[in-house]
């Protein structure tokens, strides 16, 4: 089975710039979540799709993230414009039943300069 | 106060040895618990959920106090591979929220 992945692993940015992540999830996993690690800090949740429906996007920072996932399948967080602060590790996860058997990916690693 | 505190280590044992990592929780009516390991620069992998009875797997074994609010893993038997960073995981209660909060983790090295 292949496992959740995520694309680009490293992104590079001027501030001021825009960039879009994206992940694809376990084929058949209704659940997909983004979660980023901030230098020095824990990881933190971001939001929760079910299916194309975003279930809980209270982790969300700012309206300069926007995430999206049409059709239910894959999944884009797009941050514009990007800050010195938004630099972290930004990772997807999904599961079949929520708040079960939670599967990450390898993360993409944001460096905004 | 943090919602999930840790020690954040590092734990430096010899192989062989036992280890026990405590963390501590702020959410009373939390419902789950787990802890991850990660690798350096990976992400993070389920290790084992965590129990009200307390559970074991292998050399590992997860107990929960939920007056004390308190998490705990002991690893007995240490291996090299063992090295990683244990991360503390809950999920707090509420309708709708599948939301995972993470402690920052505690660091193991074991050494030969």
């Amino acid at each position: 089975e292949a496992g959740v992945t995520q694309f680009p692993s490293h992104s590079v940015i001027e501030k001021g710039q825009t960039v879009t992540l994206r992940c694809d999830p376990i084929s058949g996993h209704d659940n997909l979540y983004w979660y980023r690690r901030v230098m020095g800090k824990e990881i933190k949740f971001l939001l929760h799709f079910v299916k194309e429906s975003k279930q809980d996007e209270s982790g969300m920072p700012n309206n300069r993230f926007l995430a999206e996932r049409t059709g239910g399948t894959y999944s884009t967080l797009k941050v514009q414009p990007a800050e010195l602060e938004d630099s972290g590790v930004y990772f997807c996860a999904s599961s079949l039943l929520a708040n079960y058997g939670y599967t990450f990916g390898s993360g993409t690693r944001l460096t905004v300069v | 106060r943090k919602e999930v505190e840790q020690d954040p280590g590092p734990f430096n044992v010899p192989e062989g040895a036992t280890v026990a990592f405590n963390c501590t929780y702020s959410n009373s009516a939390s419902q789950s618990f787990f802890w991850y390991r990660q690798d350096c620069r990976k992400e993070p992998k389920l290790l084992m959920s965590v129990y009200s009875s307390g559970n074991e797997d292998g050399r590992f074994t997860a107990q929960l106090n939920r007056a004390s609010q308190y998490i705990s893993l002991l690893i007995r038997d240490s291996k090299l591979s063992d090295s990683a960073t244990y991360l503390c995981v809950v999920n707090p209660s509420g309708a709708g929220s599948y939301q995972l909060t993470f402690g920052k983790g505690t660091k193991l090295s074991v050494i030969p």
